[in-house]
């Protein structure tokens, strides 16, 4: 199925690192995506990380990848109140020939409490 | 400049109306998405353009009419939506359509009532 698992809902206190962890489906996905979305607000990318590595660091972002497993992973270092939002993970998803589309996980709520 | 955008950002309308929703891109992207997305829920694809030319239709009812005048422009045609068309609907647009990362407007807030 096309289903990319994530947990709904994790809060951390302000300054601690979070975690979000996204469980995705399709072997072939050439990359992977992590998505931020404020409330009332579109979808704004964060970071990706191409299939054939296993990390990716981006300033206060570690993206880790274990494609055994099929596990996608987001750290963000000192979370902020401002780090609040839901956090979406893709996977591309091969639709024929070039053509490829976005299969997004059914996000993570973070809360971050001062 | 990043920046995808979208108008109106909310629209209110009834099911016998007729309305268009308007997307816009000038990062030289050749590739433009509507998304429909319901609360607490992740967005869905509608359609994909490429080049200016519809790429993918997921079976998207007919009351809604993509159009994408030119590279820069994707409209989306509405006409006797139903309630449960109420949604977040969002643009997105990506240098070609073979996996690049895409970037999203801010969404239009629509109401069906």
């Amino acid at each position: 199925g096309e289903d990319v698992e994530q947990s709904l809902f994790l809060s951390v206190r302000e300054g601690d690192s979070s975690v979000i962890n996204c469980t995705y489906t399709d072997s072939s996905s050439t990359y992977l995506y992590w998505y931020k979305q404020e409330p009332g607000a579109g979808l704004q990318l964060l970071t990706y990380i191409f299939s054939n590595m296993d990390m990716k660091q981006d300033q206060r972002l570690t993206v880790l990848l274990n494609k055994k497993d099929k596990h996608l992973s987001l750290r963000i270092a000192d979370t902020q109140t401002g780090d609040s939002a839901i956090y979406f993970c893709a996977e591309t998803l091969n639709y024929g020939g070039a053509t490829n589309k976005l299969i997004f996980g059914t996000g993570t709520l973070l809360a971050v409490q001062p | 400049d990043t920046e995808v955008t979208q108008t109106p950002k909310h629209l209110v309308m009834g099911m016998t109306n007729k309305k268009s929703l308007k997307c816009e891109q000038h990062m030289g992207h050749r590739a433009m998405y509507w998304y429909k997305q319901k609360a607490k829920k992740p967005p869905e694809l509608m359609f994909v353009y490429s080049y200016e030319k519809l790429s993918i239709n997921e079976s998207v009812p007919s009351r809604f009419s993509p159009e994408c005048p030119n590279s820069s422009l994707l409209n989306l045609h509405l006409h006797a939506l139903q309630p449960e068309d109420s949604a977040l609907y969002l643009c997105a647009s990506s240098q070609e359509v073979g996996g690049y990362e895409q970037y999203f407007g801010p969404g239009t807030r629509l109401t069906v009532t």
